[in-house]
């Protein structure tokens, strides 16, 4: 079965620093990788996606993702987050059906 | 905004109730998926529907059902409500399931509470 591990849970950064959250799937097939984000009191927004092709995967406000298919890794970095940043992140990843499988995700705290 | 509508966004209710959420896809995707998002369970897939017929189940309970009418939109019904059944419900649409690069645009979500 398809499982998705997000070993941070929370992160607390201050602003201008560095983020990297992990992200670890379990499925031998080809996989479909996603970073969704949520806001407080918001829906899912679509960070960054990867299907094929280039590993490095680049998304929206700044966020990028590398694929490293040898470690079932899809980590989501950022070099430099912002206070706006603050949410809860989601690693999704999508086999052989087309349901998403989340991982438990990582809540991002950004202090000024 | 991602272009998929939920109503109600709030519905507060009493347990052994019926509740119908209701979700409009985006302009044109014929996929519609409910997920289930919950402190204890996390995000969790419940069914998909597309172009009107049951397309996938997933940790759905046999007190709820779901459909998606010829227009598309679909709603889901819970039944003989419990407390464990308050969760922040999403929709989702995507265009064409199947396809590689079919990606899912969620709604803005139906939170239930149950008292």
């Amino acid at each position: 079965a398809q499982s998705v591990s997000q070993h941070n849970h929370h992160v607390i950064l201050s602003e201008a620093a560095s983020l990297e959250l992990g992200c670890n799937y379990s499925y031998g097939g080809t996989v479909n990788l996603f970073w969704y984000v949520q806001y407080p009191g918001q829906h899912l927004q679509l960070l960054l996606k990867y299907f094929s092709g280039d590993p490095l995967v680049k998304g929206i406000k700044g966020f990028e993702a590398e694929f490293i298919k040898s470690k079932f890794s899809f980590n989501l970095r950022k070099p430099s987050v912002q206070w706006s940043d603050t949410a809860e992140y989601f690693c999704a990843v999508m086999g052989n059906t087309d349901k998403l499988i989340f991982g438990t995700g990582t809540r991002l705290q950004v202090f000024p | 905004d991602s272009g998929v509508t939920q109503t109600p966004k709030h519905l507060i209710t009493a347990t052994g109730q019926r509740v119908t959420l209701r979700c409009s896809p985006r302009s044109g995707d014929l996929s519609v998926y409910w997920y289930q998002q919950s402190l204890d369970q996390g995000l969790q897939f419940l069914i998909q529907y597309y172009n009107g017929e049951e397309r996938a189940k997933g940790n759905i309970l046999e007190r709820f059902s779901a459909q998606q009418f010829p227009d598309l939109h679909s709603e889901l019904n819970l039944s003989s409500l419990e407390l464990g059944d308050s969760a922040l419900y999403f929709c989702a649409s995507s265009l064409l399931p199947g396809l590689a690069t079919d990606t899912q645009y969620f709604g803005p979500g139906t939170r239930l509470t149950v008292l």
